[in-house]
């Protein structure tokens, strides 16, 4: 099967500090790939899709500004979260899917914690 | 648009016994249908999943799931259930076309009772 590969797995960083999540396609290429995330005992929430080499969708109440998500090639897709604050501690989760495929597959996830 | 609906938000069932897990979905286009587990501080692992053609699907770790297209649903069963099975169970569906995004419930909390 094909594998997404998230890095890091856990992060933790100072408040006001930016940090960046990457989601790697390791073994086909991604067309579109989809940035989730999850608070504690809750469901995913779709927060963007990114297709390679244009601008992210942002679902409504997701502050672009805020999550940059590029999607500079058909491996790789990074997302930024800028000026972190504790509310923005999360789950995040990168799905990536080729094109013509039915099905995405999903990363293992990153742990945010913003001290 | 679609939702997912997973009424049973924990079912605790005890080791060797059958499980299912309902889920229930709404959309006015043609879906397709998912079920994820998710282990702890994990990402997501795919069970099964239908696309088309037979209404019964098979999937990893012997689970099946039911398309039932009238009444919108695509139950999770498992006839014996262990205790490595426990874990967040979602079902999930995605648009046939256009970018495929995956709406997800919110989730069935399976624990399996030694």
């Amino acid at each position: 099967g094909a594998v997404v590969s998230q890095h890091p797995s856990r992060v933790i960083c100072k408040s006001g500090t930016s940090v960046k999540i990457e989601c790697r396609s390791l073994d086909f290429q991604a067309t579109t790939m989809f940035w989730y995330r999850q608070f504690p005992k809750q469901s995913l929430m779709l927060m963007a899709t990114s297709n390679e080499g244009s601008k992210a969708t942002y679902e409504q109440g997701v502050e672009k500004d805020k999550f940059l998500i590029n999607h500079a090639s058909l491996t790789l897709s990074t997302l930024t979260v800028t000026s972190a604050h504790p509310e923005d501690s999360s789950f995040y989760i990168c799905s990536a899917r080729r094109q013509g495929s039915t099905e995405a597959f999903f990363g293992q996830g990153t742990r945010l914690t913003v001290v | 648009a679609q939702s997912v609906t997973q009424l049973d938000s924990q079912v605790p069932v005890f080791e060797e016994a059958p499980v299912e897990l309902r889920c229930n979905y709404s959309s006015s286009v043609s879906v397709y249908l998912f079920w994820y587990v998710q282990y702890p501080n994990q990402g997501l692992q795919l069970l099964l999943k239908y696309l088309s053609g037979s209404t019964l699907v098979k999937g990893i770790n012997g689970f099946e799931a039911e398309f039932n297209k009238s009444q919108t649903s695509f139950h999770l069963r498992k006839p014996s259930v262990h205790i490595s099975d426990t874990a967040e169970y979602f079902c999930a569906v995605s648009t046939t076309s256009g970018t495929y995004k995956y709406i997800f419930g919110t989730g069935t909390r399976l624990k399996v009772l030694a």
